[in-house]
């Protein structure tokens, strides 16, 4: 069973360009976290899904940011025209439910911008 | 002031030695307390969940939360090279969103 999917796992992005981080959750997972880590920071909620609905986005920026997960395929966090203070690792978790004890995190994707 | 204070280190111990890495937080509400395990360049891997106050004890690895005092600790016993990572502390009042200390990095000298 394999765990969090994250790809890619490291994203070179010039300024103003678009990035695009994909999630798989586990095998019967159906809810996903996105958090952002900055260096020396600890992790930042971003976004909360569940198929096809948005749960919680209270941590993702107004502009530029957005994420979905589709009936089908994989959860998609997008950032449009990255700047460099976008620059951060970003992690993607996922659990069978509601889950308040914890939740399985993905190795996460580096994006650099340049 | 951040919800969630974490000493970020660096803790550097001989090997055998019992750590003890703390958290204290300002939000009364927050009821859910884990301890996260984050190797460099990997994603956290959970190594504790309380609910409430009181102790949970896991092998070498025991977590107290003092809820009156709005602090969390971590112990771990018989401390090993393999231990040497980040820790990071999180809480939630419940739902879905955790709120992260900024890590404590754990050194391990054999």
């Amino acid at each position: 069973n394999a765990g969090v999917m994250q790809n890619p796992r490291h994203l070179v992005r010039r300024r103003g360009q678009e990035a695009r981080l994909r999630c798989s959750p586990m095998k019967g997972h159906s809810h996903v976290y996105w958090y952002r880590q900055l260096p020396e920071e600890g992790l930042k909620f971003m976004v909360y899904l569940q198929k096809e609905n948005i749960i919680d986005e209270s941590g993702m920026p107004k502009e530029r940011f957005s994420a979905e997960f589709p009936k089908e395929g994989p959860s998609i966090l997008r950032i449009q025209q990255v700047v460099r203070g976008d620059s951060a690792a970003y992690f993607c978790a996922s659990s069978p439910r509601d889950s308040q004890n914890g939740y399985t995190f993905g190795s996460g994707t580096r994006l650099t911008v340049v | 002031q951040k919800e969630v204070e974490q000493d970020p280190g660096p803790l550097s111990v001989p090997e055998g030695a019992i750590v003890s890495l703390n958290c204290t937080y300002s939000n009364s509400a927050f009821q859910y307390f884990m301890w996260y395990r984050q190797y460099s360049r990997k994603g956290p891997e959970l190594l504790m969940y309380t609910y409430s106050s009181g102790n949970k004890e896991d092998g070498r690895f025991t977590a107290q939360v003092d809820k009156s005092s709005k602090y969390i600790s971590l112990f771990i016993r018989d401390s090993q090279p393999s231990d040497s990572a980040t820790y990071l502390c999180a809480m939630s009042p419940g739902g879905n969103k955790l709120v992260f200390g900024a890590g404590t990095i754990l050194r391990v000298k054999s």
